[in-house]
């Protein structure tokens, strides 16, 4: 099944900068992509970036694209988010997940399991 | 970027009852969505995938349907323990997007 479990979360001033981490257990984690997904206090779910296996392809949300760069070491098994130039409008609750892929009526799909606890980011002065 | 707008909002039910939210794309997707269930301070739990498989683990009260840009998720005799937020996410491409949730509490 396969376990995350998310590290680095804090507080840091507007401008800062915080490099959040992903550990696997479980599972072949260089076998699959990977994803952030984060939450504001009170709101909902918002992807905000996903790598490929090797690491070679990577997708950003375009409010974070030029301020966050995900990364991973597979030999470490571990997903990270360094997060530059923070806003209050990036607080919340950070999740990684590992993403699923499987066959279906329409050949391949993919969906986001198992999912991390989250860690909480904080940008306040 | 595709938009998925779920409704209700919010729903007030009971327990028993059987609850259905829809899910809508703003262009096709195919069946490239994923229904999720979360509570309070906790991670999201994967309920369907493919817009109709039941996740292994999953009562069978849950199920999706739909495909293209109009989605459903139905809970059969809702159960106290499903009082929770439900979202749909799209994987038919970047940037994936959520829906903006729906809130079953209690009537």
């Amino acid at each position: 099944e396969g376990q995350l479990v998310e590290s680095g979360g804090g507080l840091v001033k507007p401008g800062g900068s915080l490099r959040i981490s992903c550990a696997a257990s479980g599972f072949d984690f260089s076998w699959w992509s990977m994803t952030w997904v984060r939450q504001a206090p009170g709101k909902g779910l918002a992807w905000v970036s996903s790598i490929s296996s090797s690491g070679s392809h990577v997708h950003y949300e375009e409010s974070v694209r030029g301020r966050f760069t995900i990364s991973r070491d597979n030999a470490k098994n571990s997903l990270y988010l360094q997060m530059n130039g923070l806003g209050v409008e990036d607080t919340g609750v950070y999740f990684c997940a590992r993403e699923e892929v499987g066959y279906c009526s329409v050949g391949t799909c993919e969906w986001f399991d198992p999912w991390g606890q989250g860690t909480l980011v904080t940008v306040s002065s | 970027d595709i938009q998925l707008t779920q409704s209700p909002s919010f729903l007030s039910a009971s327990v028993g009852d059987r609850v259905t939210i829809t899910c809508r794309a703003s262009q096709g997707i195919s069946s490239y969505l994923a229904w999720y269930q979360q509570k309070p301070g906790k991670a999201p739990n994967l309920l369907i995938y493919a817009a109709s498989t039941l996740q292994s683990g999953v009562p069978s009260r849950f199920s999706g349907s739909g495909s293209g840009t109009e989605f459903t998720l139905t809970i059969n005799s809702l159960q106290p323990d499903d009082f929770a937020t439900y979202y749909c996410l799209q994987l038919n491409s970047y940037p994936r997007t959520f829906g903006q949730g729906t809130k079953v509490d209690v009537k």
